[in-house]
């Protein structure tokens, strides 16, 4: 029940196309869900983050699509680019009690070929 | 730069060594966290520490010690360890657990290698 499923493993995409990865989660007391990247050689860090208050949220080129009733929420990066070639993390915890444990999915590589 | 930074990048180390890796944020942060990274897996969260206090120990095995004097230093201390250790050690930090949702600022990791 804590787990997060990630998916697809790996991705690869045309320069200007859309990306997109998907997570899905079990427990319902879940309530913060953020995604992260991460460039080779370097620590995974926060791209865009999700309250299940709202269905989506939008920074730039990156968009979070929420369904709490289907308990899962997936990132699109529109326009895709070969500089946001990494790895991405889905991740979920609780608010309440928080100490950052997060649950992070088993990440996605992507690859946008130019 | 994330303002957390470890120490070594790279490491190698026999079953029988010990070793040590070292953590230093410069964010102001009062909690601290080990997690570490294998090919394939999620990032597997070890400790906390909030304020110099564990508060989480993640069913690790007690040949992985960490300590914690300040906030701005954690220490991850190694003995013999088994080749299954070998993994990359992301340190993290944030403002404290009584954020809501806080943001992780991570390191750049250490790549350990156990043969």
């Amino acid at each position: 029940q804590q787990q997060v499923k990630q998916s697809p493993q790996s991705l690869i995409v045309q320069k200007g196309g859309i990306s997109i990865i998907n997570c899905a989660y079990e427990n319902t007391a879940f309530d913060y869900f953020p995604w992260y990247q991460q460039f080779p050689g370097k620590g995974p860090a926060l791209l865009i983050a999700i309250r299940p208050d709202v269905s989506e949220k939008k920074e730039g080129r990156f968009t979070i699509s929420f369904n709490k009733s289907a308990k899962q929420f997936s990132l699109h990066i529109m326009d895709s680019q070969p500089g946001d070639s990494a790895t991405y993390f889905c991740a979920a915890s609780r608010r309440a009690g928080n100490t950052g444990k997060l649950i992070f999915g088993q990440g996605t590589t992507l690859q946008v070929k130019p | 730069e994330t303002g957390v930074t470890q120490t070594p990048r790279h490491l190698v180390m026999g079953m029988t060594n010990k070793k040590s890796l070292k953590c230093e944020q410069h964010l102001g942060h009062n909690a601290m966290y080990w997690y570490k990274q294998s090919a394939k897996k999620p990032l597997e969260l070890m400790f906390v520490y909030n304020f110099k206090e564990q508060t989480e120990n993640n069913s690790v095995p007690s040949r992985f010690s960490p300590e914690c004097p300040n906030s701005s230093h954690l220490f991850l201390h190694l003995h013999t360890l088994q080749p299954e250790d070998s993994a990359l050690y992301l340190c993290a930090s944030s403002q404290d657990r009584r954020q809501k949702g806080e943001k992780l600022f991570f390191g750049s990791g250490t790549q350990l290698s156990v043969l």
